[in-house]
């Protein structure tokens, strides 16, 4: 019964490569996020879905490509990894009629550029 | 624009001890929700507690109590009696209140080492 899931907890690849990391939230919630938080532990927002409309798009690489096929999920594809693309990435969710309720946020995936 | 501070980058406190993490925030919405987050060793954020901008009750949980002032901008967050199972890194983090707005602003985080 977990809330919020994401996979895979490890990504481990090289240079160059594409990837994809998945979320899904069963939460009900009607707004998913992708957060990044690099080695020093800040944490940034990198983009937003509400009803699967992107809503948020902070200053990030266009080789980041998030895609959400219905308002549980929330997929996140990255081409062309550089080493700077090494971090943890975090899926939240959120319902946006509640403001005032917090985000739960997945366990994270671990993103190691070779 | 928002932002949040913790000054605090890392503490230690030997187990038992009283400790305070402190978070000043800056924010122009007069309705805006506060949060703290707790990530432990093995990285999930856990979501610990939430303050309205209208509500400036304190709140204790058990072993937990936050602060929450208007005035300094300020809502800190003290563990009495610390025990190892509190060492984690601590985020502060702001909501807007304001149509439109979904982000979280966090800070970057005070990181609590509990020594036995």
């Amino acid at each position: 019964d977990t809330a919020v899931s994401q996979t895979p907890k490890y990504l481990v690849t090289q240079m160059g490569n594409d990837k994809s990391i998945k979320c899904e939230q069963n939460l009900g919630h009607d707004t998913m996020y992708w957060y990044k938080q690099d080695s020093k532990k800040f944490l940034k927002i990198m983009f937003s879905y509400n009803n699967k409309e992107l809503i948020i798009n902070e200053t990030v690489p266009n080789r980041f490509s998030p895609k959400s096929p219905d308002k549980a999920h929330l997929n996140l594809h990255i081409n062309s990894l550089e080493l700077g693309d090494s971090a943890v990435y975090f899926c939240a969710s959120s319902q946006d009629t509640a403001r005032y309720q917090p985000q739960h946020f997945g366990d994270g995936t671990r993103l190691s550029i070779l | 624009a928002q932002k949040v501070t913790q000054a605090q980058t890392e503490i230690s406190v030997v187990e038992k001890e009283d400790v305070t993490l402190d978070c000043v925030y800056e924010t122009r919405d007069t309705t805006y929700y506060l949060f703290w987050y707790k990530q432990p060793p093995s990285g999930e954020l856990v979501f610990l507690i939430r303050r309205n901008s209208f509500d400036e009750q304190n709140e204790i949980s058990g072993r937990y109590s936050w602060n929450f002032q208007k005035s300094t901008s300020s809502f800190n967050f003290t563990i009495t009696a610390s025990q190892v199972v509190d060492s984690a890194v601590y985020f502060c983090a702001l909501r807007s209140g304001g149509a439109g707005s979904y982000q979280l602003t966090f800070g970057k985080g005070t990181k609590l080492s509990v020594i036995p």
